[in-house]
């Protein structure tokens, strides 16, 4: 069993949806989570950044976090079809290791006019 | 500015050879990693650089890989007697303490 786990999808949504995307995790030492967004033929770019359990908001997107069900979502409001991308939920364990990621496979979304 | 730099974008090549991916990442970003993403796997962790020295190679697969970094800045990652198993794109990404930046990656495919 990975110790990240994320529904690969394809996911498809209409403009305009609200879009909910999950992963969970098993290791009790992952402290920090991350969304990455990868556009096709490149490289992830990181999209939300968080620490503690509750919600994060940046424009359209939200992070949420619940550290005791380890379980950690993205919601992206209004969907554009410049959302269309793989998300990525990532996670690491912290201090010197913060880079030392822990990915999800990837969900590929397509959000179509 | 300039972001992560990889080359070659796409590399293909015959079961048995040795393959090089080089990397040159942000000026100035201490940090240096090395991931693997393929479509069986996702994305993996190889080996990470903080300045030229690596403290942790614990994601290489096997020792046919190998990673240098010479003066704080370009790293290779070479791969000897290549196998199809090892086809994935290679990312490399850089950082000072925090957020890391990406490449686009290296495609490498094993015939």
């Amino acid at each position: 069993q990975k110790e990240v786990e994320q529904d690969p999808g394809p996911l498809s949504v209409p403009e305009g949806a609200i879009v909910s995307l999950n992963c969970t995790y098993s290791n009790s030492a992952f402290q920090y989570f991350m969304w990455y967004r990868q556009y096709s033929r490149k490289g992830p770019e990181l999209l939300m950044y968080t620490y503690s359990s509750g919600n994060k908001e940046d424009g359209r997107f939200t992070a949420q976090v619940d550290k005791s069900s380890k379980y950690i979502s993205l919601f992206i409001r209004d969907s554009q079809p410049s959302d269309s991308a793989t998300y990525l939920c990532a996670t690491n364990a912290g201090g010197t290791s913060y880079g030392k990621l822990t990915f999800g496979q990837g969900t590929i979304l397509t959000v179509h006019p | 500015g300039a972001g992560v730099s990889q080359s070659p974008s796409n590399k293909v090549t015959e079961k048995g050879k040795d393959v090089e991916l080089r990397c040159d990442p942000i000026s100035g970003h201490t940090a240096l990693y090395w991931y693997r993403q393929s479509l069986g796997q996702g994305l993996e962790f190889l080996i990470y650089f903080q300045g030229n020295s690596a403290p942790d190679k614990s994601g290489l697969p096997s020792d046919r890989f190998s990673a240098e970094r010479t003066g704080g800045s370009v790293s290779t990652l070479t791969i000897q007697r290549t196998q199809q198993e090892d086809s994935a794109v290679y990312l490399c990404a850089s950082s000072t303490s925090g957020e890391l930046f990406f490449g686009e990656g290296s495609r490498l495919t094993v015939l």
